[in-house]
């Protein structure tokens, strides 16, 4: 299975601040998303990266907020833009290989 | 909007005792995944069900998909310490959508 690299792990950050993401995996996968997650809780689908194009949002997540790259295809990054403690999480990215998905370790976002 | 209810919610169980959650969700999945996560690590893939009626086994772990799949369950026989996490179910159709999780505790 696919191994995904998730950098930073944490971060504390000032408010109307952006934060950048990056997610790099050891092979090519299908696809990339990204999900956001309150600690202890389940996952949300924020969007699914498309290599070259325009990531795919969920409802509820939109661009200016969330940008999205993935410039090939075994990295992404997800950028959190304007910040508010609103959006203190934990951000994660996955891959997607066939029957398989891969997850990174997290990045904790905490917002002050 | 595809929804997966699981439950308990949480559950806290003595070490060698046996247990059940559930996943259920109103629509059906070509597949269904379950997930643990433990603090600070990403979800790692635990099984994945494909048809109707399916019964995997994965040492002291039974997982069933429902004869409709649009459910499924998960039963630990002799729980261990180690088993603690937050279990997910997600159905597969061309995203994950993830159960809202249960967060189990076994106590040595």
């Amino acid at each position: 299975s696919a191994v995904i690299s998730q950098k930073p792990s944490r971060d504390i950050c000032q408010r109307g601040t952006s934060l950048t993401i990056q997610c790099q995996v050891d092979s090519q996968v299908t696809m990339m998303f990204w999900y956001r997650q309150q600690p202890g809780q389940s996952l949300t689908l924020i969007a699914t990266a498309n290599q070259g194009s325009e990531a795919t949002y969920e409802s509820g997540f939109v661009i200016d907020k969330f940008p999205i790259s993935r410039p090939n295809l075994t990295f992404s990054t997800l950028t959190v833009s304007n910040m508010s403690p609103e959006d203190s999480s934990i951000y994660l990215c996955s891959g997607a290989w066939g029957y398989g998905y891969t997850f990174g370790s997290g990045t904790r976002l905490t917002v002050v | 909007t595809q929804l997966l209810e699981q439950s308990p919610q949480f559950l806290s169980i003595q070490e060698g005792e046996n247990l059940t959650v559930y996943c259920n969700s109103s629509s059906v999945f070509s597949s269904l995944q379950w997930y643990r996560q433990e603090p600070g690590e990403g979800p790692v893939l635990l099984v994945t069900v494909v048809t109707g009626g399916e019964v995997k086994k994965l040492k002291r772990l039974t997982f069933q998909f429902g004869d409709a799949r649009k459910d499924s369950s998960l039963h630990i026989t002799a729980a261990q310490p180690g088993d603690t996490g937050l279990y997910l179910c997600a159905g597969v159709s061309e995203k994950l959508t993830f159960g809202t999780g249960t967060r189990l505790t076994i106590i040595p």
